[in-house]
Protein backbone atom coordinates (compact mmCIF):
# COMPACT_ATOMS: atom_id res chain seq x y z
CA UNK A 1 0.00 0.00 0.00
CA UNK A 2 1.12 3.53 -1.03
CA UNK A 3 2.20 5.61 2.29
CA UNK A 4 1.37 8.94 3.66
CA UNK A 5 3.25 11.58 5.22
CA UNK A 6 1.49 14.07 7.80
CA UNK A 7 2.91 16.10 10.26
CA UNK A 8 2.76 15.20 14.11
CA UNK A 9 0.88 17.72 15.58
CA UNK A 10 -0.65 21.41 14.84
CA UNK A 11 -1.97 23.63 16.62
CA UNK A 12 -5.30 26.15 15.81
CA UNK A 13 -7.56 28.83 17.56
CA UNK A 14 -11.22 28.25 17.92
CA UNK A 15 -13.01 29.61 14.81
CA UNK A 16 -9.79 30.04 12.35
CA UNK A 17 -9.80 27.78 9.63
CA UNK A 18 -7.31 24.29 9.68
CA UNK A 19 -5.63 22.74 6.59
CA UNK A 20 -4.35 19.84 7.57
CA UNK A 21 -1.59 18.68 5.20
CA UNK A 22 -0.53 15.01 3.60
CA UNK A 23 1.66 13.40 1.25
CA UNK A 24 1.46 10.59 -0.70
CA UNK A 25 3.88 11.05 -3.19
CA UNK A 26 3.87 7.30 -4.62
CA UNK A 27 -0.08 7.42 -5.03
CA UNK A 28 -1.39 5.31 -7.93
CA UNK A 29 -4.01 6.00 -10.10
CA UNK A 30 -6.82 3.55 -8.47
CA UNK A 31 -6.15 4.73 -4.98
CA UNK A 32 -8.80 6.91 -3.09
CA UNK A 33 -7.88 9.24 -0.60
CA UNK A 34 -9.45 9.21 3.01
CA UNK A 35 -9.61 11.29 5.68
CA UNK A 36 -10.71 9.50 9.00
CA UNK A 37 -10.58 11.18 13.04
CA UNK A 38 -10.34 9.73 16.38
CA UNK A 39 -11.34 11.77 19.06
CA UNK A 40 -10.00 10.89 22.68
CA UNK A 41 -12.17 7.51 23.26
CA UNK A 42 -13.84 6.71 21.05
CA UNK A 43 -13.76 4.81 17.54
CA UNK A 44 -12.38 6.37 14.22
CA UNK A 45 -14.95 8.73 12.62
CA UNK A 46 -15.01 8.91 8.39
CA UNK A 47 -14.15 12.57 7.68
CA UNK A 48 -14.15 12.64 3.83
CA UNK A 49 -12.56 11.00 0.57
CA UNK A 50 -11.97 11.80 -3.20
CA UNK A 51 -10.43 10.84 -6.23
CA UNK A 52 -9.25 13.74 -8.43
CA UNK A 53 -11.46 16.50 -7.42
CA UNK A 54 -11.49 18.60 -4.60
CA UNK A 55 -14.48 17.21 -2.17
CA UNK A 56 -16.44 18.90 0.28
CA UNK A 57 -18.94 17.87 2.91
CA UNK A 58 -20.75 19.05 5.85
CA UNK A 59 -17.45 18.60 8.13
CA UNK A 60 -14.74 19.43 6.02
CA UNK A 61 -13.39 20.18 1.99
CA UNK A 62 -10.88 17.51 0.55
CA UNK A 63 -8.11 20.16 -1.84
CA UNK A 64 -5.96 17.39 -3.88
CA UNK A 65 -3.81 18.52 -5.95
CA UNK A 66 -3.24 18.35 -9.29
CA UNK A 67 -1.01 15.17 -9.46
CA UNK A 68 -2.54 13.83 -6.41
CA UNK A 69 0.88 13.71 -4.69
CA UNK A 70 -0.43 15.81 -1.98
CA UNK A 71 -4.16 16.54 -0.41
CA UNK A 72 -5.27 19.14 2.53
CA UNK A 73 -8.56 18.68 4.40
CA UNK A 74 -10.01 21.62 5.16
CA UNK A 75 -12.06 22.00 8.49
CA UNK A 76 -13.42 25.54 8.01
CA UNK A 77 -14.22 26.65 11.83
CA UNK A 78 -12.33 24.59 13.94
CA UNK A 79 -14.01 24.11 17.38
CA UNK A 80 -13.37 22.88 20.50
CA UNK A 81 -14.46 19.19 19.87
CA UNK A 82 -12.49 18.94 16.74
CA UNK A 83 -9.59 18.30 18.75
CA UNK A 84 -8.19 14.72 17.79
CA UNK A 85 -6.01 12.85 15.71
CA UNK A 86 -6.48 13.46 11.95
CA UNK A 87 -5.25 10.35 9.45
CA UNK A 88 -5.11 10.40 5.78
CA UNK A 89 -5.58 6.82 4.38
CA UNK A 90 -4.90 5.76 0.88
CA UNK A 91 -7.54 2.71 -0.17
CA UNK A 92 -6.71 1.01 -3.24
CA UNK A 93 -9.63 -0.82 -4.56
CA UNK A 94 -7.21 -4.02 -5.30
CA UNK A 95 -5.99 -4.12 -1.43
CA UNK A 96 -6.72 -7.72 -1.56
CA UNK A 97 -10.73 -6.99 -1.37
CA UNK A 98 -10.12 -6.93 2.62
CA UNK A 99 -11.00 -3.09 2.23
CA UNK A 100 -8.93 -3.22 5.43
CA UNK A 101 -7.69 0.87 6.69
CA UNK A 102 -4.14 1.02 7.60
CA UNK A 103 -4.05 4.10 9.69
CA UNK A 104 -0.72 5.51 10.12
CA UNK A 105 0.40 8.11 13.23
CA UNK A 106 -1.26 11.05 12.00
CA UNK A 107 -1.35 14.35 13.08
CA UNK A 108 -2.54 15.53 16.23
CA UNK A 109 -4.82 18.76 16.00
CA UNK A 110 -5.40 21.06 19.00
CA UNK A 111 -7.15 23.65 19.07
CA UNK A 112 -7.23 26.57 21.60
CA UNK A 113 -10.15 28.63 22.88
CA UNK B 1 -26.75 8.33 9.71
CA UNK B 2 -25.09 5.10 10.02
CA UNK B 3 -24.85 3.91 13.21
CA UNK B 4 -22.39 0.60 14.77
CA UNK B 5 -23.01 -0.28 18.02
CA UNK B 6 -20.60 -2.46 20.30
CA UNK B 7 -22.09 -3.88 23.05
CA UNK B 8 -20.04 -2.95 25.87
CA UNK B 9 -17.27 -0.24 26.01
CA UNK B 10 -15.81 -1.43 28.89
CA UNK B 11 -15.17 -5.21 29.24
CA UNK B 12 -12.84 -7.08 32.43
CA UNK B 13 -12.56 -10.71 32.29
CA UNK B 14 -9.98 -13.47 33.30
CA UNK B 15 -7.47 -15.43 31.63
CA UNK B 16 -8.61 -18.59 30.26
CA UNK B 17 -12.27 -17.17 29.66
CA UNK B 18 -14.12 -17.19 26.18
CA UNK B 19 -15.14 -14.13 25.47
CA UNK B 20 -17.91 -12.48 22.99
CA UNK B 21 -17.88 -8.75 21.75
CA UNK B 22 -20.89 -7.91 19.74
CA UNK B 23 -20.97 -5.68 17.02
CA UNK B 24 -24.30 -4.68 15.30
CA UNK B 25 -24.91 -1.83 12.31
CA UNK B 26 -28.00 -0.40 11.44
CA UNK B 27 -27.34 0.45 7.69
CA UNK B 28 -27.54 -2.71 5.64
CA UNK B 29 -24.17 -3.17 5.33
CA UNK B 30 -22.70 -6.14 3.53
CA UNK B 31 -18.97 -6.11 4.86
CA UNK B 32 -17.99 -5.88 8.57
CA UNK B 33 -14.36 -5.50 10.27
CA UNK B 34 -12.84 -6.09 13.84
CA UNK B 35 -10.13 -4.57 14.33
CA UNK B 36 -7.97 -3.98 17.31
CA UNK B 37 -5.89 -1.30 18.09
CA UNK B 38 -3.05 -0.88 20.70
CA UNK B 39 -0.56 2.34 21.46
CA UNK B 40 2.09 2.39 18.62
CA UNK B 41 0.63 -0.77 16.41
CA UNK B 42 -1.95 1.37 15.24
CA UNK B 43 -5.11 -0.49 14.26
CA UNK B 44 -4.96 -4.48 13.07
CA UNK B 45 -7.34 -6.29 11.41
CA UNK B 46 -8.24 -9.49 13.16
CA UNK B 47 -11.13 -10.49 10.93
CA UNK B 48 -13.68 -9.20 8.16
CA UNK B 49 -16.79 -10.66 6.44
CA UNK B 50 -18.42 -10.04 3.13
CA UNK B 51 -21.51 -11.34 3.64
CA UNK B 52 -23.90 -13.61 6.01
CA UNK B 53 -21.76 -16.64 7.11
CA UNK B 54 -18.56 -15.77 5.45
CA UNK B 55 -15.46 -14.54 7.35
CA UNK B 56 -11.76 -14.20 6.08
CA UNK B 57 -8.88 -13.85 7.97
CA UNK B 58 -7.09 -10.71 8.81
CA UNK B 59 -3.94 -9.94 9.25
CA UNK B 60 -4.09 -11.17 13.58
CA UNK B 61 -6.44 -13.90 13.48
CA UNK B 62 -4.89 -16.32 16.28
CA UNK B 63 -6.54 -16.74 19.34
CA UNK B 64 -9.41 -15.02 17.56
CA UNK B 65 -12.98 -16.20 15.83
CA UNK B 66 -15.84 -14.89 14.41
CA UNK B 67 -19.82 -15.49 13.33
CA UNK B 68 -21.55 -13.61 11.02
CA UNK B 69 -25.43 -15.03 11.36
CA UNK B 70 -27.59 -11.91 10.35
CA UNK B 71 -26.05 -9.45 7.99
CA UNK B 72 -26.53 -6.89 10.71
CA UNK B 73 -24.71 -8.50 13.81
CA UNK B 74 -20.65 -9.91 13.78
CA UNK B 75 -19.50 -11.20 16.50
CA UNK B 76 -15.80 -11.57 17.89
CA UNK B 77 -14.32 -14.39 19.76
CA UNK B 78 -11.77 -14.77 22.04
CA UNK B 79 -11.64 -18.61 22.24
CA UNK B 80 -9.40 -18.39 25.59
CA UNK B 81 -8.49 -15.35 26.60
CA UNK B 82 -4.80 -14.23 27.37
CA UNK B 83 -3.13 -11.27 28.72
CA UNK B 84 -2.01 -9.99 25.18
CA UNK B 85 -5.54 -9.85 24.23
CA UNK B 86 -5.68 -6.74 26.71
CA UNK B 87 -6.75 -3.77 23.96
CA UNK B 88 -9.31 -1.63 22.61
CA UNK B 89 -11.44 -3.62 20.29
CA UNK B 90 -13.07 -1.51 17.15
CA UNK B 91 -15.81 -3.08 14.96
CA UNK B 92 -16.64 -1.12 11.78
CA UNK B 93 -18.63 -1.81 8.77
CA UNK B 94 -19.07 -0.49 5.37
CA UNK B 95 -21.21 -0.71 2.03
CA UNK B 96 -19.15 -2.55 -1.37
CA UNK B 97 -20.79 -0.72 -3.78
CA UNK B 98 -18.45 0.21 -6.32
CA UNK B 99 -15.39 -1.21 -5.09
CA UNK B 100 -13.72 -1.13 -1.33
CA UNK B 101 -11.67 1.69 -2.19
CA UNK B 102 -14.44 3.88 -3.05
CA UNK B 103 -16.57 2.97 0.51
CA UNK B 104 -15.65 4.62 3.97
CA UNK B 105 -16.07 2.33 6.79
CA UNK B 106 -18.35 3.40 10.11
CA UNK B 107 -16.58 2.44 13.53
CA UNK B 108 -18.27 2.07 16.74
CA UNK B 109 -16.97 2.88 19.46
CA UNK B 110 -14.82 0.75 20.78
CA UNK B 111 -14.68 -1.59 23.56
CA UNK B 112 -11.78 -1.56 26.16
CA UNK B 113 -10.90 -5.04 27.17
CA UNK B 114 -8.82 -5.66 30.10
CA UNK B 115 -7.57 -9.77 30.87
CA UNK B 116 -6.39 -10.38 34.06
Amino acid sequence: DAKTTQPNSMESNEEEPVHLPCNHSTISGTDYIHWYRQLPSQGPEYVIHGLTSNVNNRMASLAIAEDRKSSTLILHRATLRDAAVYYCILRDRSSGNTGKLIFGQGTTLQVKP
Amino acid sequence: DVKVTQSSRYLVKRTGEKVFLECVQDMDHENMFWYRQDPGLGLRLIYFSYDVKMKEKGDIPEGYSVSREKKERFSLILESASTNQTSMYLCASSYSGTGVGNQPQHFGDGTRLSIL
